[in-house]
């Protein structure tokens, strides 16, 4: 079975910094990319970005570029995002996802159970 | 505000049939395949179409998807109560360089 663990939750203050960690099982793991989503409380899924696992090489949605930094370390075979200067706004559960490598994602098709992040003074 | 346009909410009875419409453009839909994604209330996404139209193993075929220019929609047929949840589409976008979602749709079963 497939399968995505992910760290628990995390309460942080705004202008702090959180990261996130993502466990892969039961496949080969440079086989996949790890994508990030996010969704606020009562919206909809947000794409963050991926990284690579083959070779570290990271793709981040423009709105996040210079305030997320996503990585891998393969002697663990485990992802993480970090996202800094939080605010209150970045209060969202946190997902991993596998994504298939190709140039043009075309699918999403292994999710972790989630991250709850909340931001508050 | 999503780059792909869902209806904010779908419903039906117990046994009828629902469609649920994703439209975009050009640099998303018309280009790229599209995925369908089930959020059960509480619990992360799940993968139900993958390319358009395939649906991984274990995935009922009472869910079926489809693709035309630049929209897709899903169908879900026999409806039950346990399809209560929140559906996603979601496809590349060649000109964000990003994967996109659209705004999502509740499937409500009366």
């Amino acid at each position: 079975q497939f399968h995505l663990v992910q760290s628990g939750a995390e309460v942080k203050k705004p202008g702090a910094s959180v990261k996130v960690s993502c466990k892969p099982s039961g496949y080969t793991f440079s086989s996949y990319d790890i994508g990030w989503v996010r969704q606020a409380p009562g919206q909809g899924l947000e794409w963050m970005g991926r990284v690579s696992t083959y070779n570290g090489n990271t793709n981040y949605a423009q709105k996040f570029q210079g305030r997320v930094t996503m990585t891998t370390d393969t002697s663990t075979t485990t992802a993480f995002m970090e996202l800094r200067s939080l605010r209150s706004d970045d209060t969202a559960v946190y997902y991993c996802a596998r994504v298939d490598p190709s140039p043009t994602v075309t699918t999403v098709d292994l999710w972790g159970q989630g991250t709850l992040v909340t931001v508050s003074s | 505000q999503s780059v792909l346009t869902q209806p904010p909410s779908v419903s039906a009875a117990p046994g009828q049939k629902v469609t649920i419409s994703c439209s975009g453009s050009s640099s998303n839909i018309g280009n790229n395949y599209v995925s369908w994604y089930q959020q059960l209330p509480g619990t992360a996404p799940k993968l139900l179409i993958f390319d358009n139209y395939k649906r991984p193993s274990g995935i009922p075929d009472r869910f079926s998807g489809s693709k035309s220019g630049t929209s897709a929609t899903l169908g879900i047929t026999g409806l039950q109560t346990g399809d209560e949840a929140d559906y996603y589409c979601g496809t590349w976008d060649s000109s964000l360089s990003a994967y996109v979602f659209g705004s999502g749709t509740k499937v409500i079963v009366l």
